[in-house]
């Protein structure tokens, strides 16, 4: 029962063109969501985060959305460069659950120039 | 960057060896994670502590056990290796406070394959 999804695999774009990384949930118990970045060999690294109280925030060219609703959330990297090729994961908690984290399948964004 | 060691980064075991990972930490956070790694899946919780010698278990801890002597210290073992716990083991730390989330720091990872 995977309660955390990111549907696509993977996901080419432009150089300078939006990214848009989706990430859908099943648990109403969630109410923290984050998007972490992975390189190969490397440990996956926290880029930003947002709580169910939000709907959208945004860091520099990362902006996450939040659609409660529709139990969905949404990563947009603009301009799109290509040091932004990595894999992406989405990950949600619940609030007393002691910090722990349900990650979806991850999605590989690749940028060509 | 958040002070997470993982040892080793890689190795190589045979089937019904026990074998230990060992994460350390310089930050002095009060939770520890030990997730896996494996395509098609993210990455999912093994086993986690909130203390010292105060651990609890995660999605996929069949086969895992963990222990925190100290709280610098976060040991993942395979009592008896199998093939299907070759991945990639990733140990995180979180200053989780209670009733507010916040983000986990991962480490390195380490490769572990099973033959």
């Amino acid at each position: 029962d995977q309660q955390v999804k990111q549907n696509s695999p993977s996901l080419s774009v432009q150089e300078g063109r939006i990214s848009i990384l989706n990430c859908d949930y099943t648990n109403s118990m969630f109410d923290y969501f984050l998007w972490y970045k992975k390189y190969p060999a490397e440990g996956p690294t926290f880029l930003i985060s947002i709580s169910s109280i939000k709907d959208k925030n945004e860091d520099g060219r990362f902006t996450v959305f939040l659609n409660k609703s529709a139990k969905h959330l949404s990563l947009h990297i603009v301009p799109s460069q290509p040091g932004d090729s990595a894999v992406y994961f989405c990950a949600a908690s619940a609030n007393n659950q002691g910090g722990k984290l349900i990650f979806g399948q991850g999605t590989e964004l690749s940028v060509k120039p | 960057d958040a002070g997470i060691t993982q040892s080793p980064r890689h190795k190589v075991t045979e089937t019904g060896t026990p074998v230990t990972l060992r994460c350390h930490q310089t930050e002095n956070h009060r939770y520890m994670y030990w997730y896996r790694q494996d395509p098609g899946h993210g990455l999912r919780l093994i086993h986690y502590s909130y203390g010292v010698k105060d651990t609890d278990k995660g999605e996929v801890s069949d086969g895992y056990s963990v222990s925190r002597s100290k709280t610098e210290d976060f040991l993942l073992t395979l009592e008896s290796a199998t093939s299907s716990q070759t991945s990639v083991y990733f140990c995180a730390i979180s200053d989780y406070l209670g009733r507010m989330n916040t983000e986990a720091f991962f480490g390195q990872g380490t490769r572990l394959t099973v033959v």
